[in-house]
């Protein structure tokens, strides 16, 4: 089984501030299989990213992904107020699907 | 508007059983694979499984294997969820998931429902 690791734990940031939340996989990933997810409290997670940089329905321009290797990357732009929650990447694999533990951004 | 709207959680003794619901709507439920997936607040997100489009195959997380029977009725477009012999380590909010055809992301979850298994 793919193990996803995110990093940090928890980002504290402002709002207008650039975010950067990493996962890394422990073997490789294909980058069409790896998606991004945002989860605030009392909701069900939200897709933000599939195909590691490809924006979902909806999403903002903001949000934006990237991978190299079995380094994948979420980056979010001029944090707005609505961007603090849990960030969760994840992955499908050989008849097995995986996510990170999830990193929390917090307002500072 | 697509809708997932699940039923059927609550509380039950362990090795007991409950059978999960989701109603589907607002698209084509014959069409994408589903999937369900658990979280609780100490393991965060963990996939439970999934069926494909015409419910010919299933693949379940090892947790699972041999205790939950994922299925699906396209004619009422529901999503089911049986599960036996239930854990403790079962407990958790289980949602309903529409899968991203073709990219292994899921698109689509429901509100969820709380399973609780204690005795």
């Amino acid at each position: 089984e793919v193990v996803l690791t995110q990093s940090p734990g928890t980002l504290s940031l402002s709002p207008g501030d650039g975010a950067t939340l990493s996962c890394r996989a422990s073997q490789r990933v294909s980058s069409v299989n790896l998606a991004w997810y945002q989860q605030k409290p009392g909701q069900a997670p939200r897709l933000l990213i599939y195909g590691s940089s490809n924006r979902a329905t909806g999403i903002p321009d903001r949000f934006s992904g990237s991978a190299s290797g079995t380094d994948f990357t979420l980056t979010i732009s001029r944090l707005e107020p609505e961007d603090f929650a849990v960030y969760y990447c994840q992955q499908y694999g050989i008849s097995s699907y995986s996510f990170g533990q999830g990193t929390k951004l917090e307002i500072k | 508007e697509v809708q997932l709207v699940e039923s059927g959680g609550g509380r039950v003794q362990p090795g007991g059983s409950l059978r999960l619901s989701c109603a589907a709507s607002g698209f084509t439920f014959s069409s994408p694979w589903m999937h369900w997936v658990r979280q609780t607040p100490g393991k965060g997100l963990v996939w439970v499984a999934a069926i494909w489009s015409d419910g010919s195959s299933t693949m379940y997380a090892d947790s699972v294997k041999g205790r939950f029977t994922i299925s699906r009725d396209n004619a009422k477009n529901t999503l089911y969820l049986q599960m036996n012999s239930l854990r403790v380590e079962d407990t958790a909010v289980y949602y309903c998931v529409r899968d991203l055809t073709h990219w292994g992301a899921f698109d689509y979850w429901g509100q969820g429902t709380l399973v609780t298994v204690s005795s």
